[in-house]
């Protein structure tokens, strides 16, 4: 079974500062994969980034960066010079990579608010 | 670039009745899936499908529920008698590889029952 926790419900950020979306998971599965998917008040669900559990590195997709820190079993989002555009609900995921426990196992989300 | 599509992008029903949810999934991938969002809660996996047959289901996914692909590009959800708690945006999903890699997600299909 997997578990998928985002402790806060709704964070602010300035304009132009980082911000951190925490995500802490949980997993039998040797091998998974994380991954961020930015919502929209339009609804879609749209991919940002993946982290291998098996990857060295952390995972940078342009100004998002995924700080992986596997013996904490967290996999926080990181975004850089924020803009309004990025005012979302923000939802850490993840699957398996072993077995057939292929879907995408959801946390509850953050709710992100860009400001002036 | 590819993407998922869903129609319709809103249906209203009155319960008891049957909807069918369609879902056209990126042509190159093999694993689809169908997951559901209640008004303010999280994304909550519904069925996953590969080679024409369940792979996997939660236990949403009750005798209610029905998945089908129908012509080699269209996969659809069907709920067979609403019921108001049926109520959600309904999220079609297709994936290249069936570990790795992304799913990517349709703009979904908003069922609203009375």
């Amino acid at each position: 079974a997997q578990k998928i926790t985002q402790t806060q419900p709704g964070m602010f950020v300035q304009e132009k500062e980082a911000v951190t979306l925490d995500c802490t998971y949980d997993t039998s599965d040797p091998s998974y994969g994380l991954f961020w998917y930015k919502q929209p008040s339009s609804g879609e669900m749209i991919f940002l980034i993946y982290q291998g559990s098996y990857d060295q590195q952390n995972a940078t997709e342009g100004r998002y960066s995924l700080n992986f820190q596997k013996a904490r079993k967290s996999a926080n989002l990181v975004i850089s010079a924020s803009q309004l555009g990025d005012s979302a609900m923000y939802f850490c995921a993840m699957r398996g990579l072993t077995g057939t426990a292929s879907k995408l196992t959801f946390g509850t989300g953050t709710r992100l608010q860009v400001t002036l | 670039e590819p993407e998922v599509t869903q129609t319709p992008s809103h249906q209203v029903t009155q319960m008891g009745q049957e909807v069918i949810l369609r879902c056209v999934p990126i042509s190159n991938h093999l694993y689809f899936y169908w997951y559901r969002q209640i008004l303010g809660q999280k994304v909550e996996f519904l069925v996953s499908f590969y080679n024409n047959e369940i792979s996997e289901k939660s236990e949403i996914f009750d005798d209610q529920f029905s998945v089908e692909r129908p012509d080699g590009s269209n996969f659809t959800l069907k709920i067979r008698s609403t019921k108001l708690e049926d109520s959600a945006m309904y999220f079609c999903a297709s994936s290249e590889r069936q570990f790795t890699g992304e799913l990517f997600f349709g703009e979904g299909s908003r069922l609203t029952v009375l």
